[in-house]
């Protein structure tokens, strides 16, 4: 079946622009997980979604980041007035509700000039 | 939220050899740890879990260990391939169900 699905797989932005980042789950998967990898780093955990509670936001670096989830489906991961130190790239993971594998999309590669 | 400690200097290995990866980790022991590999340019792709009442796992060529003890899990590949070399990240649980701490990773290649 499907896997995971990110867009865009690259984007470039100029500083103090505002970026969305998109991220369709494998269907039927409760948990969505948002990552940042900086170049030659491990993942650092952004954001969390499980079904219809309340995210677990503890990882958001600061207020300039949001994220959505839709109909417990599609996220969008928001970075208002980008900073170079944002360049990265996004993972987006889904799973099931059960502890799991995470199954990881391809990412997004941002690039804050 | 733990310390996780993986080899930073990447493990070069001749292939058929086994390749032995260790993750330290500090502060409270995890309900269960997972293994996995990340390719240039990809996501992570998930190996193994391993529970905290479990001492060890297998599949295939790959067998992970699961210290809680020592606060350390080892992750080995047996007869090691060149389509091995990837970076191998251990990842803990956080005590949130289902989320996860990842380690930096540790550069594995095979040659030849």
């Amino acid at each position: 079946g499907a896997g995971v699905s990110q867009s865009p797989s690259n984007k470039v932005t100029e500083k103090g622009k505002d970026v969305e980042l998109r991220c369709d789950p494998i269907s039927g998967h409760t948990a969505l997980y948002w990552y940042r990898q900086s170049l030659g780093q491990g993942l650092e955990f952004l954001i969390y979604f499980q079904g219809n509670s309340a995210p677990d936001k503890s990882g958001l670096p600061s207020d300039r980041f949001s994220a959505e989830r839709t109909g417990g489906s599609v996220s969008t991961l928001t970075i208002q007035r980008t900073q170079q130190e944002d360049s990265a790239v996004y993972l987006c993971a889904s799973g099931r509700s059960q502890p799991d594998t995470q199954y990881f999309g391809p990412g997004t590669r941002l690039t804050v000039l | 939220s733990q310390k996780i400690e993986q080899n930073s200097e990447a493990l070069n290995i001749q292939e058929g050899k086994t390749a032995t990866l260790t993750c330290n980790y500090t502060n409270y022991s995890p309900a269960y740890l997972q293994w996995y590999r990340q390719d240039p340019g990809r996501g992570p792709v998930f190996l193994l879990l391993i529970r905290e009442n479990e001492k060890e796992k297998r599949k295939e060529r790959l067998k992970v260990t699961f210290d809680t003890t020592l606060k350390q899990s080892l992750f080995h590949i047996t007869a090691s391939q060149p389509a091995d070399s990837a970076t191998y990240l251990c990842a803990l649980e956080m005590g949130s169900w289902g989320k996860l701490q990842f380690g930096a990773g540790t550069q594995v290649v095979v040659t030849p």
